[in-house]
């Protein structure tokens, strides 16, 4: 089974231009989370979509950070214009749900990651 | 107050040693409860649930703890292997994990 795919997987810019993720979840995980994740911090959590709906955007820094799962699948993350503190990689994670809505295993199948730096 | 916090570390022990930690939680209405492990520059991969009852998968032993909010991670006979950081998550409510900060073990010969 093919895991989830993000790329790129390194990206160097300078502040204020532009950047966009992409994540492709395992197939058939209804919930997609995009996770900023700073050096010596935990994952924090950007956005969480179930199928191609919002589920939580209240950490996402909507001024500067967009989001869409147009079709339910894949995924962009985006952010214009960046600034020198969104240095950090960008995990995408996808899970599996139940009918019932909420996750039963609570396991989150991560991408490698899109290591950001901006200058 | 954080809503998961953990000790960072780094908590060295030698191989073959027992290290244990702990994570605490604010949120009491959490619902699940779970170890993950991230190696340097990688993508953290779940490393075992924390059941109310304790459970145990080979070296790793996980405890909950509901009353006092807290759950912790037991590392029994560490192999140099086991050197990475310790996230603990928890699932606030309709698929909503928290991850804490990370508590780094580093196991030396």
């Amino acid at each position: 089974e093919a895991g989830v795919a993000q790329s790129p997987r390194y990206k160097i810019i300078e502040k204020r231009q532009s950047v966009a993720f992409w994540c492709n979840p395992i197939s058939g995980h209804a919930t997609l989370y995009w996770y900023q994740q700073i050096l010596g911090q935990g994952p924090k959590l950007l956005i969480q979509f179930q199928n191609n709906g919002v589920v939580d955007d209240s950490q996402l820094p909507k001024d500067r950070f967009s989001a869409e799962r147009l079709k339910g699948v894949d995924s962009t993350l985006k952010i214009q214009p960046a600034k020198l503190e969104d240095s950090a990689v960008y995990l995408c994670a996808s899970s599996s749900r139940t009918s019932g809505g909420a996750t039963v295993t609570g396991e989150l199948f991560f991408g490698e990651g899109s290591r950001l730096t901006v200058l | 107050r954080k809503e998961v916090e953990q000790d960072p570390g780094p908590f060295n022990v030698p191989e073959g040693a027992t290290v244990a930690f702990n994570c605490t939680y604010s949120n009491s209405a959490s619902q699940s409860f779970f170890w993950y492990r991230q190696d340097c520059r990688k993508e953290p991969k779940l490393l075992m649930s924390v059941y109310s009852s304790g459970n145990e998968d080979g070296r790793f032993t996980a405890q909950l703890n509901r009353a006092s909010q807290y759950i912790s991670l037991l590392i029994r006979d560490s192999k140099l292997s086991d050197s990475a950081t310790y996230l603990c998550v928890v699932n606030m409510s309709w698929g909503k994990f928290q991850f804490g900060a990370g508590t780094q073990v580093v196991v030396t010969p």
